[in-house]
């Protein structure tokens, strides 16, 4: 059964921190792995994934994969109390740009 | 550009009610995915269309949620009869389509559903 882990599930740092969110995956014929950050109820696509070792930035985040270990992480480096939400893992599969979801890590920033 | 449009935002039903939900897509996205996320969980598929063909319904419960796009642009999803366990926000997302260049999925505000 696919299956997609993200961890920690919660986390509560203070502004100006490093946090760093893993997501590991078992998944049939890996496509891709999407990063997304939730906010009340909208998920919203930060990253896609396709080589291992080549990190993607944006700003203060960043995201890395490996394909051998079946793993990525997302770093936010300097924590704002507007990067508090949830960020979700999700995989690409198969074929016909299906994914399934991790459960997602809640991140709050306390000023 | 106009994202994922979904209504209506919230809705509170009795169990064994039903209850239909509307989403837009954004224009020229071929694929449309309906998505089940309850508290504390990630987006679950309930059904991926691609045009007015589906894709995937392997994980929606056929015996009382049912999904259309007729037209390949619009979609509907419903439920009849509701049960307490459908209690979710269900989201709406499209992207360009199989075979095309992909993106990622764009979501909609998606739906909080409440079944009492």
């Amino acid at each position: 059964e696919d299956k997609v882990v993200q961890s920690p599930l919660s986390l509560v740092v203070h502004e100006g921190d490093t946090v760093t969110l893993n997501c590991s995956y078992e998944v049939t014929n890996f496509r891709s792995l999407l990063w997304y950050k939730q906010e009340k109820k909208a998920p919203t696509f930060l990253f896609m994934l396709t080589s291992s070792g080549i990190e993607k930035k944006s700003g203060r985040l960043s995201s890395i994969l490996d394909k051998k270990e079946l793993f990525s992480i997302l770093n936010i480096t300097a924590t704002q109390t507007g990067d508090s939400a949830v960020y979700l893992c999700a995989v690409e599969h198969n074929y016909g740009q299906n994914f399934v979801f991790g459960p997602g890590t809640r991140l709050s920033v306390l000023p | 550009e106009a994202g994922v449009a979904q209504s209506p935002r919230y809705k509170i039903i009795e169990k064994r009610q039903s209850v239909a939900f509307w989403c837009n897509p954004i224009s020229g996205h071929a694929t449309l995915y309906w998505y089940q996320q309850i508290l504390g969980q990630g987006p679950k598929l309930l059904i991926q269309f691609q045009n007015n063909g589906v894709v995937d319904d392997s994980q929606l419960p056929k015996d009382r949620f049912s999904a259309e796009r007729l037209k390949g642009v619009d979609s509907t999803l419903k439920i009849q009869p509701a049960k307490l366990e459908d209690s979710a926000v269900y989201l709406c997302a499209s992207s360009l389509g199989v075979g095309r260049r992909w993106f990622g999925a764009f979501f909609g505000q998606g739906t909080r559903l409440t079944v009492v």
